[in-house]
């Protein structure tokens, strides 16, 4: 069974503080990682996808980071505003999944105006 | 360009009772996967379809079932419906050209209620 874990569960943080998140998923058979962000009634929305050992994307004020050795990715919020509040997902693809993803639990991230 | 659609947007079924959910992707995208979301288990893979074919299956009964039509449209079927087939089910549309990953786009959803 494929593990993918996010940390933390929520976070509450103030308008303007900087934020970051872990995604933990296994090291071996990596094809891609992606991170969404789902915001309430709305679809999941594509952030990023990173397949490369070290990769580091950005849009905007998130960013992340990967390590597909230690099987980690790290996703980052610069200045967060109220807008941000959303459940932030990443999802674990393998070598031989297609079109499938194994998401985590999601971390739900709320920030206070 | 046209979202993710996906019909109907909600749904009240009986226990034992069957139901089938359609999804229209983004227009050119040939593969299509499906997710049901709970509160307790989180966004867990059904199955991917790409070109007609399932490519992929994740861990649930045969009363779950796929297919997808030749303008890549897809459905899935829930046959004998049970209190706990209550969900939001997503579908997610992709390029899926091969070598490399490309973004999942999801639809809105269909919010299934079994009573």
């Amino acid at each position: 069974i494929l593990n993918v874990e996010q940390s933390p569960q929520s976070l509450h943080v103030q308008e303007g503080d900087s934020t970051n998140f872990t995604c933990s998923f296994p090291s071996s058979n990596f094809y891609a990682l992606h991170w969404y962000r789902w915001e309430t009634a709305k679809s999941p929305e594509a952030l990023f996808v990173m397949t490369l050992n070290g990769d580091e994307k950005k849009k905007g004020r998130i960013s992340a980071t990967l390590n597909t050795k230690e099987g980690y990715s790290y996703l980052y919020i610069k200045g967060s505003q109220p807008e941000d509040s959303a459940t932030y997902l990443c999802a674990f693809r393998g070598g031989t999944s297609y079109g499938k993803l194994t998401f985590g639990q999601g971390t739900i991230l709320t920030v206070h105006p | 360009k046209a979202g993710v659609t996906q019909t109907p947007r909600y749904l009240i079924k009986t226990r034992g009772q069957q139901v089938t959910l359609s999804c229209s992707p983004i227009s050119g995208h040939r593969s299509v996967s499906w997710y049901q979301q709970t509160p307790g288990q989180g966004l867990q893979f059904l199955f991917e379809y790409f070109s007609e074919t399932q490519r992929n299956k994740g861990n649930f009964p045969g009363r779950f079932s796929g297919r997808q039509f030749s303008n890549s449209r897809s459905e899935m079927n829930v046959s004998t419906l049970e209190l706990g087939d209550s969900a939001l089910y997503l579908c997610a549309s992709s390029l899926a050209l091969a070598g490399r990953s490309y973004e999942q786009y999801f639809g809105p959803g269909t919010r299934l209620t079994v009573t």
